[in-house]
């Protein structure tokens, strides 16, 4: 069940720790993206990226970081500025803008700020 | 604004029961519209896209746009039906798409 691969899984880090989730994806797409999921809120947009060393802010941008430096891989840091860190996070991408309503997902990462 | 409202965060209906998620939809544009869907412990998916008129897992989504409704139907609906299900809709002016608060679906024996 390649794809896109995330991890890890489960995080823990202290609060007011800088934290880095890693999203991967092997299908050759150009536009990547990352969300929130929290429950009874659905999925929130983070960060997105149409294309490498070009990025977007989505809905909820305050407090998180990313990085596009190469096509398969877009990192984000949950940094300290976030208020309420502790969420399930989702990566996906999508193949172009033909195509962008189509969006594959990775398991997720589930960061838990103590 | 644009946005996308699922009323309903749980539904819980019979095995052979019809089901409706229902998906209400501001837009100001011609709107592209999708559901997607997440059963117990795999990835978020895609189920069915509006503009490709198709029935999924006996699955169909109309898009109203007097009503700006999409609601996803099925007439009889199963136990493997059991999931968490989203509408979203494809904002092309921002290359993003805007998804519900989604509803969950729960189908007993």
């Amino acid at each position: 069940d390649g794809g896109i691969t995330q991890s890890p899984k489960y995080l823990f880090r202290k609060e007011g720790q800088n934290v880095t989730l890693s999203c991967e994806q092997n299908l050759n797409h150009d536009a990547m993206y990352w969300y929130r999921q929290d429950p009874g809120q659905g999925l929130r947009l983070i960060y997105y990226s149409q294309i490498v060393n070009d990025f977007q802010k989505g809905d909820i941008a305050e407090g998180y970081s990313v990085s596009r430096e190469k096509k398969e891989s877009f990192p984000l840091t949950v940094t300290s500025a976030q208020k309420n860190p502790t969420a399930f996070y989702l990566c996906a991408s999508s193949n172009g803008l033909a195509a962008m309503g189509e969006q594959f997902f990775g398991p997720g990462t589930r960061l838990t700020v103590l | 604004a644009q946005r996308v409202t699922q009323p309903e965060k749980l539904l819980s209906v019979f095995k052979g029961a019809p089901v409706e998620l229902k998906c209400n939809y501001s837009y100001s544009g011609s709107p592209e519209l999708f559901w997607y869907v997440q059963y117990s412990r795999q990835r978020l998916q895609l189920l069915l896209r509006h503009i490709s008129r198709e029935s999924i897992k006996g699955f169909t989504a109309d898009l109203n746009k007097g009503e700006t409704s999409f609601h996803l139907k099925k007439p009889f609906a199963q136990e493997e039906d059991s999931a968490m299900y989203y509408c979203a809709l494809l904002q092309r002016g921002f290359q993003k798409l805007v998804f519900g608060t989604g509803t969950r679906l729960l189908v007993s024996p």
